[in-house]
């Protein structure tokens, strides 16, 4: 089965830094979305993406957070100058184009552990 | 968008069956019942998702009743494996690309 893969699986980063998080969507997915999960809280929205435009985005992507579909297959998520809070669990994750009845589901990725010092 | 509550933890044992019952009272027509289920260090993994009546897959069952204000995810003969964090989502069926809103889900640990 297709699947979401994010790498690296850990990146450890010094506050102020810019870090980038990648992923690879399933191939015939049009919606890409980003979430973050702090350890042991829910799983949060970050932003959502569609025909190379931001669809909707949280309070908490800010203007430090950004969102690129570089090429055909890879979806990033660029945080510009890191702070502690950042420190989480991102997700990726794509779901296909819908079918014009319910909705498809979202698959995720295993994530990022990110890490700031 | 439609509140959720479920029970914050379930215990079980090898080979019994799990329910897990989620409330959504405030629950608009377009509105579908999505369940997902997330293992430590994983992102979540889409498990069922259903409208109304009953849906059966090769992992679960989804029973919603016909007023549709609460779902229940059943697991049938659970194992050590199925130990995770299970969660009910209620959202918009209409239109592709939603954003998926979490709570904080039923944490279920099977024993052995």
């Amino acid at each position: 089965e297709p699947e979401v893969t994010q790498t690296p699986s850990h990146q450890v980063t010094q506050m102020g830094q810019e870090v980038i998080l990648r992923c690879v969507p399933i191939s015939n997915h049009l919606y890409f979305y980003w979430y973050r999960q702090i350890l042991g809280q829910k799983v949060e929205f970050l932003v959502s993406f569609y025909n190379n435009e931001i669809s909707e985005k949280s309070e908490i992507f800010d203007d430090q957070f950004s969102v690129e579909r570089p090429d055909g297959s890879n979806f990033t998520l660029k945080i510009r100058s890191t702070k502690l809070e950042d420190s989480a669990m991102y997700f990726c994750a794509s779901s296909p184009p819908g079918t014009g009845g319910w909705e498809q589901p979202q698959h995720f990725g295993d994530g990022t552990r990110l890490s700031i010092l | 968008l439609a509140k959720t509550t479920q029970p914050i933890s379930m215990d079980s044992y090898e080979g019994q069956e799990v329910n897990i019952t989620c409330s959504h009272n405030n629950i608009a027509t377009n509105d579908y019942i999505t369940w997902y289920q997330q293992f430590p260090s994983q992102g979540p993994r889409f498990i069922i998702q259903g409208y109304k009546t009953k849906v059966t897959n090769e992992v679960a069952s989804l029973f919603i009743p016909a007023d549709r204000k609460s779902s229940t995810l059943s697991l049938p003969r659970v194992s050590l494996s199925d130990t995770a964090v299970y969660y009910c989502l209620v959202g918009d069926g209409r239109a592709a690309g939603n954003k998926l809103t979490f709570g904080g889900g039923t944490r279920v640990l099977v024993k052995p």
